[in-house]
């Protein structure tokens, strides 16, 4: 069974903390994509790669980084966590050219809380 | 105004009920539509996909596009408690980039 799997389900920081969120894919996909989801307004793209060591701004990137430094492994990164990015966290992964049909394949998420 | 509009609910229905759950959007240029399912505290998972205008019909579910309306809905027939989830739409801009544009998802509660 594929899985993309995200290496914590609940965290709790500190403002100004710097925090790794981890995401993990088994699946060999090239596209790997960092949602955040807050009620009422969904899921929101902050960063996605192409490929190892490539990476693109999404909608939100302000106060995030990524690192892809292995096709499997995609980190974000919280340069200085607030209070304002308390959220749900998803990964997700689909293989280049799949086209859109395939769906993407996401993580279970990770549920931070900056205190 | 967002690209993609969908009502957040909650939505709660009786077991065996009919369910429509609909999104609209403003960007003509959207080529796939997808409905996800979300269970509290996990992950979405992909439950339809369509391209074109039209039906495409999945078991109990049923997926619809009207791309002159912009307008997509997913019906539920037989509506059961297991179905109780967050109802995500999903489009996908041009250019295969890889990347979807995600409604707000709606709320359902189907109760026994």
């Amino acid at each position: 069974d594929v899985k993309v799997t995200q290496s914590s389900r609940y965290l709790v920081k500190r403002t100004g903390e710097k925090v790794f969120l981890e995401c993990v894919q088994d699946m060999d996909h090239e596209n790997m994509f960092w949602y955040r989801q807050d009620p009422g307004l969904g899921l929101r793209l902050i960063y996605f790669s192409y490929d190892v060591k490539m990476k693109e701004k999404g909608d939100i990137p302000e106060g995030y980084s990524v690192s892809r430094e292995k096709k499997e492994r995609f980190s974000l990164i919280l340069e200085s966590a607030s209070t304002n990015q308390t959220s749900m966290y998803l990964c997700a992964s689909i293989p280049r050219g799949a086209g859109d049909r395939r769906g993407y394949t996401f993580g279970s998420g990770t549920r931070l809380t900056v205190v | 105004q967002k690209e993609v509009e969908q009502d957040p609910g909650p939505l709660s229905v009786p077991e065996g009920a009919i369910v429509s759950l609909n999104c609209t959007y403003s960007n003509s240029a959207f080529q796939y539509f997808m409905w996800y399912r979300q269970y509290s505290r996990k992950g979405p998972e992909l439950l339809m996909y369509t391209y074109s205008s039209g039906n495409k019909e999945d078991g109990r579910f049923t997926a619809q596009v009207d791309k002159s309306s912009k307008y997509i809905s997913l019906f539920i027939r037989d509506s059961q408690p297991s179905d109780s989830a967050t109802y995500l739409c999903a489009m996908s801009p041009p250019g295969n980039t890889g990347k979807l544009i995600f409604g707000q998802g709606t709320t359902l509660q189907v109760k026994p």
